[in-house]
């Protein structure tokens, strides 16, 4: 079965310092992955995806991602946080090809943003 | 803003009751998903319906079922509320095609004493 790792907990930086989330996933064949965010009180909205080509994956708000193979790893990136930033990001994995949209998400990482 | 409400957004309920949750589904959205999020976790799969048939399943217990009606919406059932329960539920719904993109609702906050 899949799985996804978030190593980070909680992560705070500075507004307008760059940014890094950690994902690592295990699963066998070829993975969709996904970042999602949540605000408080809010849904978790899409921030990119990666099915296939190329690996460095751009989304919404200013974020990338870049998928590496050798170290099952999923990373999301921003070179310049701003404060609306501040929410919780899940990694997630669904099983590609598969017939429905199952995603195994990650704990979650809080990012806090001080000003 | 998303397009899928839920409703009741919060709830409190004893051991042993039943429970409804309800779902509307984004306009044209013909797959409805539902997910338990218990407090400091990631949110867990518990099913999927697509044209009102259930389409998968996690690893729930029985005593999760859940419906989609012919306009999509959806409901999920919970009977015999345990502690464990507590969590917020979250609905998303997709649509065919290759986005493979959820659309979430805000969810519904779940107690149970």
């Amino acid at each position: 079965a899949q799985s996804v790792t978030q190593p980070d907990i909680h992560i705070t930086v500075s507004e307008g310092a760059s940014l890094e989330l950690r994902c690592n996933y295990s699963y066998g064949a070829t993975p969709y992955l996904f970042w999602y965010v949540q605000s408080p009180g809010q849904g978790l909205q899409l921030l990119l995806k990666y099915f296939s080509g190329d690996t460095l994956v751009q989304g919404i708000k200013g974020f990338e991602a870049e998928f590496k193979r050798s170290q099952s790893s999923f990373n999301l990136r921003k070179p310049s946080v701003h404060w609306s930033d501040a929410a919780e990001y899940f990694c997630a994995v669904e099983e590609s090809g598969g017939s429905n949209y199952k995603l195994t998400f990650g704990k979650g990482t809080l990012l806090t943003v001080n000003p | 803003e998303t397009g899928v409400t839920q409703s009741p957004t919060h709830l409190i309920k004893t051991r042993g009751q039943q429970v409804t949750l309800r779902c509307s589904s984004q306009s044209g959205h013909n797959t409805v998903s539902w997910y338990q999020q218990a407090l400091g976790q990631g949110p867990q799969f518990i099913f999927q319906y697509y044209r009102e048939e259930e389409n998968g399943r996690g690893n729930f217990p029985p005593r999760f079922s859940g419906l989609q009606f012919p306009n999509y919406s959806s409901e999920l059932n919970v009977n015999a509320l345990e502690l464990d329960d507590s969590a917020l539920y979250l609905c998303a719904s997709s649509f065919p095609g290759g986005t493979r993109e959820l659309f979430f609702g805000e969810g519904s906050r779940l107690t149970v004493l």
